[in-house]
C-alpha cells in the first residue's frame, strides 16, 4: 500500500538557521509529491509540487524541495528560517495516474526560536 | 486564492445528533475532497467525488455519507454523532489531480462532539 511517512513529529531550529524536513514515500512508480503549509488555525497552503523535469523545485516563501529517486525521498529544505515559517508541513503524494486522491503524512511541527 | 468556504466554522453537538458540513466552491473544480486532522494522524481521507453524483469511500469512511446534487456543494452528513468524531474538517478541490495540480483547502470546520 502507498504510504508516506515523515518521521519527525516536532523540530526546533533557531532563526537564521537553515532546515530540513524529511519525507519519504513508498510507492511502485515516481508519484506526484507536494509539501504544504499548515499556520495554526488555518487551512492547508501549497508549498511546492514535484512531478517531473528538474528535481530541485522552488516554491513559496523561499522553500525548495529536492526529489531523490533512489532514495524515495522528498525533503524540503530552506536556508534561513523566519520566526513567521513556524507552522506544522505536511508531505503529500499521489500516483502519476488515474485520480487517486492523495495521501499526506502525519506532519512535521516546526518551532522557531530566538 | 480560489473560492472554496466551508460552513460552519465551528460547531458543537450531542452524540447521536446527525451532523451536516457544507463544503462550497466557486472554481468549478471538478474534484471535492473531505478530510479529517486528528494530532498524530495528520489528515485522513473520508470521501471525495469526481462530479455530480459521483462519491467514493476514503480510509475513514464509516459513519460518514456525502452528496454532490451541483458541481459547487459537497456535503458531509454524520449520521449518528460520536464523540470519536470530534475533529476539524478539511475540505479539498483540485480541478484535474493527473496534471500534477495540488489541492485548494478550506479553512475547515472544528466539530466538538460532546
Amino acid at each position: 500500500a502507498q504510504s508516506v511517512t515523515q518521521p519527525d513529529i516536532h523540530i526546533t531550529v533557531s532563526e537564521g538557521a537553515s532546515l530540513e524536513l524529511r519525507c519519504n514515500y513508498s510507492y511502485g512508480a515516481t508519484p506526484y509529491l507536494f509539501w504544504y503549509v499548515q499556520s495554526p488555525g488555518q487551512g492547508l497552503q501549497l508549498l511546492l509540487k514535484y512531478f517531473s523535469g528538474d528535481t530541485l523545485v522552488q516554491g513559496i516563501k523561499g522553500f525548495e524541495a529536492e526529489f531523490k529517486r533512489s532514495q524515495s525521498s522528498f525533503n524540503l529544505r530552506k536556508p534561513s528560517v523566519h520566526w513567521s515559517d513556524a507552522a506544522e508541513y505536511f508531505c503529500a503524494v499521489a500516483l502519476n495516474s488515474g485520480n487517486t486522491p492523495l495521501v499526506f503524512g502525519k506532519g512535521t511541527r516546526l518551532s522557531v526560536i530566538a | 486564492d480560489a473560492g472554496i468556504t466551508q460552513s460552519p466554522r465551528h460547531k458543537v453537538t450531542e452524540t447521536g445528533t446527525p451532523v451536516t458540513l457544507r463544503c462550497h466552491q466557486t472554481e468549478n473544480h471538478r474534484y471535492m475532497y473531505w478530510y479529517r486532522q486528528d494530532p498524530g494522524h495528520g489528515l485522513r481521507l473520508i470521501h471525495y467525488s469526481y462530479g455530480v453524483k459521483d462519491t467514493d469511500k476514503g480510509e475513514v469512511s464509516d459513519g460518514y455519507s456525502v452528496s454532490r446534487s451541483k458541481t459547487e456543494d459537497f456535503l458531509l452528513t454524520l449520521e449518528s454523532a460520536t464523540s470519536s468524531q470530534t475533529s476539524v474538517y478539511f475540505c479539498a478541490i483540485t480541478q484535474a489531480r493527473d496534471r500534477g495540480d495540488g489541492y485548494t483547502f478550506g479553512s475547515g470546520t472544528r466539530l466538538t462532539v460532546v
